[in-house]
Protein backbone atom coordinates (compact mmCIF):
# COMPACT_ATOMS: atom_id res chain seq x y z
CA UNK A 1 0.00 0.00 0.00
CA UNK A 2 1.25 3.65 -0.79
CA UNK A 3 0.45 4.80 2.72
CA UNK A 4 -1.47 8.19 2.98
CA UNK A 5 -0.86 10.69 0.11
CA UNK A 6 -1.31 14.24 0.55
CA UNK A 7 -1.24 16.91 -2.10
CA UNK A 8 0.47 19.23 -2.77
CA UNK A 9 3.79 18.74 -1.14
CA UNK A 10 4.36 22.28 -0.80
CA UNK A 11 2.13 25.72 -1.56
CA UNK A 12 3.10 29.07 -1.43
CA UNK A 13 -0.28 31.17 -2.08
CA UNK A 14 -0.57 35.25 -1.45
CA UNK A 15 -2.90 36.17 1.57
CA UNK A 16 -6.72 36.27 0.37
CA UNK A 17 -6.53 33.41 -2.03
CA UNK A 18 -8.20 29.89 -2.00
CA UNK A 19 -6.15 27.11 -0.72
CA UNK A 20 -7.47 23.38 -1.25
CA UNK A 21 -5.02 20.70 0.68
CA UNK A 22 -6.29 17.19 -0.55
CA UNK A 23 -5.79 13.29 1.04
CA UNK A 24 -6.17 9.94 -0.31
CA UNK A 25 -6.44 7.70 3.18
CA UNK A 26 -5.14 3.68 2.98
CA UNK A 27 -7.73 2.22 1.35
CA UNK A 28 -9.65 0.36 3.76
CA UNK A 29 -9.66 2.78 6.47
CA UNK A 30 -12.94 4.24 7.98
CA UNK A 31 -11.77 7.35 10.00
CA UNK A 32 -9.52 10.31 8.50
CA UNK A 33 -8.06 13.14 10.71
CA UNK A 34 -6.71 16.49 9.70
CA UNK A 35 -4.08 17.85 11.87
CA UNK A 36 -1.95 20.85 11.22
CA UNK A 37 1.45 21.55 12.74
CA UNK A 38 3.38 24.74 14.17
CA UNK A 39 5.84 25.41 16.51
CA UNK A 40 3.86 27.42 18.61
CA UNK A 41 0.36 25.36 19.20
CA UNK A 42 2.11 21.53 18.34
CA UNK A 43 0.32 19.38 16.45
CA UNK A 44 -4.02 20.45 16.48
CA UNK A 45 -6.86 18.34 15.62
CA UNK A 46 -8.90 19.98 12.95
CA UNK A 47 -11.55 17.62 11.92
CA UNK A 48 -11.77 13.71 11.66
CA UNK A 49 -14.43 11.83 9.89
CA UNK A 50 -15.91 8.22 10.47
CA UNK A 51 -17.06 6.71 7.00
CA UNK A 52 -17.12 9.78 5.47
CA UNK A 53 -19.22 11.94 7.77
CA UNK A 54 -17.16 14.54 9.53
CA UNK A 55 -17.65 13.85 13.78
CA UNK A 56 -16.22 16.57 15.23
CA UNK A 57 -14.62 19.77 13.67
CA UNK A 58 -14.38 21.85 16.81
CA UNK A 59 -10.96 22.20 16.13
CA UNK A 60 -11.58 24.15 13.22
CA UNK A 61 -9.99 27.70 13.59
CA UNK A 62 -13.28 29.24 12.29
CA UNK A 63 -15.66 29.91 9.03
CA UNK A 64 -12.46 30.05 6.64
CA UNK A 65 -11.69 26.33 6.81
CA UNK A 66 -13.84 23.86 5.75
CA UNK A 67 -13.35 20.10 5.22
CA UNK A 68 -15.29 17.89 3.14
CA UNK A 69 -14.89 13.60 2.43
CA UNK A 70 -16.76 12.85 -0.43
CA UNK A 71 -16.06 9.27 -0.21
CA UNK A 72 -14.39 6.59 1.09
CA UNK A 73 -11.05 7.75 -0.54
CA UNK A 74 -10.66 11.64 -1.17
CA UNK A 75 -10.57 13.90 1.30
CA UNK A 76 -9.95 18.00 0.96
CA UNK A 77 -9.28 20.47 3.11
CA UNK A 78 -9.76 24.22 1.74
CA UNK A 79 -9.20 27.92 3.49
CA UNK A 80 -10.87 30.87 1.82
CA UNK A 81 -9.40 33.06 2.42
CA UNK A 82 -6.33 32.04 3.35
CA UNK A 83 -4.24 34.45 6.23
CA UNK A 84 -0.76 34.48 6.75
CA UNK A 85 -1.62 33.02 10.23
CA UNK A 86 -2.72 29.68 8.33
CA UNK A 87 1.10 28.93 7.74
CA UNK A 88 2.08 25.79 8.76
CA UNK A 89 2.80 22.08 7.69
CA UNK A 90 -1.43 20.43 7.49
CA UNK A 91 -0.98 16.57 8.02
CA UNK A 92 -3.79 14.00 6.85
CA UNK A 93 -4.15 10.61 8.67
CA UNK A 94 -5.88 7.84 9.04
CA UNK A 95 -6.77 4.62 10.37
CA UNK A 96 -8.85 1.65 10.90
CA UNK A 97 -11.43 0.87 13.78
CA UNK A 98 -9.96 -2.41 15.45
CA UNK A 99 -7.56 -3.19 18.47
CA UNK A 100 -4.88 -0.76 17.42
CA UNK A 101 -5.80 2.47 16.76
CA UNK A 102 -2.68 4.01 15.33
CA UNK A 103 -2.57 6.77 13.17
CA UNK A 104 -0.98 6.69 9.60
CA UNK A 105 0.19 10.07 8.49
CA UNK A 106 0.43 11.35 5.14
CA UNK A 107 3.72 13.35 4.01
CA UNK A 108 1.76 17.25 5.22
CA UNK A 109 1.44 19.64 2.81
CA UNK A 110 3.23 22.56 3.69
CA UNK A 111 1.79 25.86 3.42
CA UNK A 112 3.26 29.42 3.29
CA UNK A 113 0.70 32.59 3.11
CA UNK A 114 2.17 35.81 2.26
CA UNK B 1 -11.42 19.76 27.36
CA UNK B 2 -8.77 17.02 27.35
CA UNK B 3 -5.48 18.24 27.92
CA UNK B 4 -1.71 16.75 27.21
CA UNK B 5 1.38 17.87 28.83
CA UNK B 6 4.82 16.76 28.06
CA UNK B 7 8.23 17.77 29.20
CA UNK B 8 10.75 18.69 28.72
CA UNK B 9 10.41 20.66 25.80
CA UNK B 10 13.99 19.78 24.36
CA UNK B 11 16.63 17.64 25.19
CA UNK B 12 20.38 17.43 23.84
CA UNK B 13 22.69 14.59 25.20
CA UNK B 14 25.43 13.01 24.51
CA UNK B 15 25.60 9.94 22.64
CA UNK B 16 25.41 6.88 24.88
CA UNK B 17 23.33 8.44 27.57
CA UNK B 18 19.84 8.06 28.55
CA UNK B 19 17.03 10.09 27.71
CA UNK B 20 13.29 10.27 29.31
CA UNK B 21 10.29 12.31 28.10
CA UNK B 22 7.10 12.26 30.32
CA UNK B 23 3.42 12.84 29.33
CA UNK B 24 0.78 13.72 31.84
CA UNK B 25 -3.05 14.14 31.12
CA UNK B 26 -5.55 16.03 32.52
CA UNK B 27 -8.34 13.43 32.78
CA UNK B 28 -7.91 9.68 32.79
CA UNK B 29 -6.79 7.86 29.05
CA UNK B 30 -8.71 4.95 27.33
CA UNK B 31 -4.77 4.53 25.98
CA UNK B 32 -1.97 5.85 25.17
CA UNK B 33 0.39 6.44 22.07
CA UNK B 34 3.71 7.67 21.33
CA UNK B 35 5.24 9.07 18.07
CA UNK B 36 8.46 9.59 16.48
CA UNK B 37 8.76 12.65 14.07
CA UNK B 38 12.15 12.64 12.32
CA UNK B 39 13.21 16.46 11.23
CA UNK B 40 11.17 17.41 8.02
CA UNK B 41 8.82 14.29 8.76
CA UNK B 42 6.05 13.22 9.35
CA UNK B 43 4.72 11.51 12.87
CA UNK B 44 5.59 7.68 13.17
CA UNK B 45 3.13 5.43 15.18
CA UNK B 46 5.83 3.73 18.01
CA UNK B 47 3.52 1.93 20.29
CA UNK B 48 -0.08 1.87 21.87
CA UNK B 49 -0.71 1.36 25.65
CA UNK B 50 -3.92 0.20 27.19
CA UNK B 51 -3.46 -1.14 30.84
CA UNK B 52 -2.98 0.45 34.06
CA UNK B 53 1.09 -0.04 34.84
CA UNK B 54 1.47 -1.50 31.77
CA UNK B 55 5.41 -1.85 30.70
CA UNK B 56 6.42 -2.42 27.37
CA UNK B 57 9.92 -2.34 25.63
CA UNK B 58 10.74 -1.86 22.05
CA UNK B 59 14.90 -2.87 21.80
CA UNK B 60 16.26 0.54 23.79
CA UNK B 61 12.95 1.85 24.27
CA UNK B 62 10.72 1.32 27.27
CA UNK B 63 7.37 3.13 27.30
CA UNK B 64 5.02 3.00 30.92
CA UNK B 65 1.55 3.51 31.08
CA UNK B 66 0.66 4.79 35.05
CA UNK B 67 -1.87 3.12 37.39
CA UNK B 68 -4.16 6.14 37.37
CA UNK B 69 -3.96 5.97 33.66
CA UNK B 70 -3.14 9.65 33.02
CA UNK B 71 1.24 9.67 32.79
CA UNK B 72 3.15 7.70 30.45
CA UNK B 73 6.79 8.13 30.13
CA UNK B 74 9.37 6.82 26.90
CA UNK B 75 12.60 6.04 27.93
CA UNK B 76 15.31 5.61 25.26
CA UNK B 77 18.72 3.95 27.33
CA UNK B 78 22.42 4.39 25.54
CA UNK B 79 21.17 6.80 22.65
CA UNK B 80 22.11 7.31 19.09
CA UNK B 81 22.05 9.72 16.41
CA UNK B 82 19.72 7.92 14.77
CA UNK B 83 17.46 8.65 17.62
CA UNK B 84 17.08 12.19 16.51
CA UNK B 85 14.15 13.55 16.30
CA UNK B 86 10.95 14.60 18.13
CA UNK B 87 8.85 12.15 20.43
CA UNK B 88 5.16 13.22 21.06
CA UNK B 89 2.66 11.39 23.37
CA UNK B 90 -0.97 11.31 22.32
CA UNK B 91 -4.16 10.21 24.54
CA UNK B 92 -7.75 9.97 23.61
CA UNK B 93 -10.38 9.89 26.00
CA UNK B 94 -13.04 7.08 27.09
CA UNK B 95 -15.78 7.80 24.31
CA UNK B 96 -13.95 9.92 21.94
CA UNK B 97 -11.50 8.68 18.66
CA UNK B 98 -10.20 12.12 19.18
CA UNK B 99 -5.89 11.76 20.01
CA UNK B 100 -4.87 14.82 21.47
CA UNK B 101 -1.30 15.30 21.35
CA UNK B 102 1.39 16.18 23.70
CA UNK B 103 3.93 19.33 22.48
CA UNK B 104 6.73 17.08 21.81
CA UNK B 105 9.81 16.77 23.48
CA UNK B 106 12.65 17.51 21.17
CA UNK B 107 15.86 15.12 21.11
CA UNK B 108 19.27 16.26 19.92
CA UNK B 109 22.10 13.78 20.13
CA UNK B 110 25.66 14.90 19.85
CA UNK B 111 28.22 12.14 18.40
Amino acid sequence: DAGVIQSPRHEVTEMGQEVTLRCKPISGHDYLFWYRQTMMRGLELLIYFNNNVPIDDSGMPEDRFSAKMPNASFSTLKIQPSEPRDSAVYFCASRLVGGNEKLFFGSGTQLSVL
Amino acid sequence: GQQVMQIPQYQHVQEGEDFTTYCNSSTTLSNIQWYKQRPGGHPVFLIQLVKSGEVKKQKRLTFQFGEAKKNSSLHITATQTTDVGTYFCAGSGKYGNKLVFGAGTILRVKS
